[in-house]
């Protein structure tokens, strides 16, 4: 069993829906989440960061972390086709200043204009 | 554009070569990560360094290896290439908050 599991869809969506991404994991451990968006062949590029159970806002986006259930997501308002790639979950533990970013698969999303 | 730069964009090798990835981190960043994606393992960690030393080590292969050089940029050296380290490489840099990483375009590597 993967430490990080993602839905890798596809998820295909009118343009103006609200998208759910979610990600669940196992390692109690984790501490840091972020969601990264991945257009084709580009590098990641880091949408938000939260260390804490709750909401954590930002513009359209918003991202949510249940430490309880082991369970985060992204919601994003409002989508636009702009918003079209792949979006990838990371967690991490705090280690002094070693890091390594746990991924999810992925989420393939399509906004349809 | 993160700030961090990767080169070359693309290589392509063959069987049995060795290869050298170059990677220039955020002006400031100390630390700089290395990541491997492939179709069938997504994102992975390989290796970080922190200011010219080892920090952290992943699933990283014994034919790999990196370092990371006085005026902080690295180098990812890959050797006895197999065709299953045909990949996208990804290089990404961070300041003193080691979970807000950068993430450069990536070099994308086919072993023939």
């Amino acid at each position: 069993q993967k430490e990080v599991e993602q839905d890798p869809g596809p998820l295909s969506v009118p343009e103006g829906a609200i998208v759910s991404l979610n990600c669940t994991y196992s390692n109690s451990a984790f501490q840091y989440f972020m969601w990264y968006r991945q257009y084709s062949r580009k590098g990641p590029e880091l949408l938000m960061y939260t260390y804490s159970s709750g909401n954590k806002e930002d513009g359209r986006f918003t991202a949510q972390v249940d430490k309880s259930s082991k369970y985060i997501s992204l919601f994003i308002r409002d989508s636009q086709p702009s918003d079209s790639a792949t979006y990838l979950c990371a967690m991490t533990i705090d280690s002094g200043s070693a890091r390594q970013l746990t991924f999810g698969s992925g989420t393939q999303l399509t906004v349809l204009p | 554009d993160s700030g961090v730069t990767q080169t070359p964009k693309h290589l392509i090798t063959a069987t049995g070569q060795r290869v050298t990835l170059r990677c220039s981190p955020r002006s400031g960043d100390l630390s700089v990560y290395w990541y491997q994606q492939s179709l069938d393992q997504g994102l992975q960690f390989l290796i970080q360094y922190y200011n010219g030393e080892e920090r952290a080590k992943g699933n990283i292969l014994e034919r790999f290896s990196a370092q990371q050089f006085p005026d902080l940029h690295s180098e990812l050296n890959l050797s006895s290439l197999e065709l299953g380290d045909s990949a996208l490489y990804f290089c990404a840099s961070s300041a003193t908050s080691y979970n807000e990483q950068f993430f450069g375009p990536g070099t994308r590597l086919t072993v023939l």
